[in-house]
């Protein structure tokens, strides 16, 4: 079975300050993908990242990083210099061997204060 | 580019009246994907449909029953509605065999009162 756990239910940071929020991943399968969504305040789901399973280089896109490590089975993600623009409920994801549903963790709701 | 569309964007309606949800895919992606986020939730998978027929069925109630036509938008049929429906309905597209991404749409706010 799969799981998702985001420990952090809450976080809340200052303007400019870097952030990671946690992602820890259980699966029996050899394949599988995570991905990170966003969901502001106005509701939708953005779509962030997705890595495999067999590619545990971490990623870097402007402000954000993703830090995937199989041996611990975590997919964190860090924002730095964080802004205002990135508060919202972020959610961690995977879709695991044939399966074609996501499972979700419960999410993380960042606040950037000004 | 062209993302995943749904209508209504919010919808009301009263306990054990029906609802109907409309979701166009994007275009060429061949999976359709309906998740049910309720308050303070994060989505649950209700059901798939890859090539208009039905893939995978999760936690949707026998109340509640979709399809996917021949255009591939998906239809989600809600009846006897119940307060406990109130929640916000994704759907989301892929393409199966491309790179597994499941993009969602804007999704449809449906309270029952």
């Amino acid at each position: 079975a799969q799981k998702v756990t985001q420990a952090q239910t809450e976080i809340s940071v200052v303007e400019k300050e870097d952030v990671t929020l946690d992602c820890v991943y259980e699966t029996r399968d050899t394949t599988y993908y995570l991905f990170w969504y966003k969901q502001p305040p106005s509701g939708e789901l953005v779509f962030l990242i997705r890595r495999n399973s067999f590619d545990e280089q971490n990623e870097i896109s402007g402000r954000y990083s993703w830090n995937f490590q199989k041996s611990t089975s975590s997919f964190n993600f860090t924002i730095t210099a964080s802004q205002v623009v990135d508060s919202a409920v972020y959610f961690c994801a995977q879709l695991s061997g044939s399966a074609r549903q996501l499972t979700f963790g419960s999410g993380t709701q960042l606040t950037v204060l000004p | 580019a062209a993302g995943v569309i749904q209508s209504p964007r919010h919808l009301i309606k009263e306990k054990r009246e029906t609802a109907t949800l409309k979701c166009y895919p994007i275009p060429r992606h061949d999976t359709v994907y309906w998740y049910q986020q309720g308050p303070g939730q994060d989505p649950q998978f209700l059901i798939s449909f890859y090539e208009k027929m039905q893939s995978d069925k999760g936690s949707i109630p026998d109340r509640f029953s979709a399809q996917q036509f021949s255009d591939y938008h998906s239809e989600l049929n809600m009846s006897s509605l119940e307060l406990g429906d109130s929640a916000l309905y994704f759907c989301a597209s892929s393409f199966l065999m491309g790179s597994r991404e499941q993009y969602f749409g804007p999704g449809t706010r449906l309270t029952v009162t």
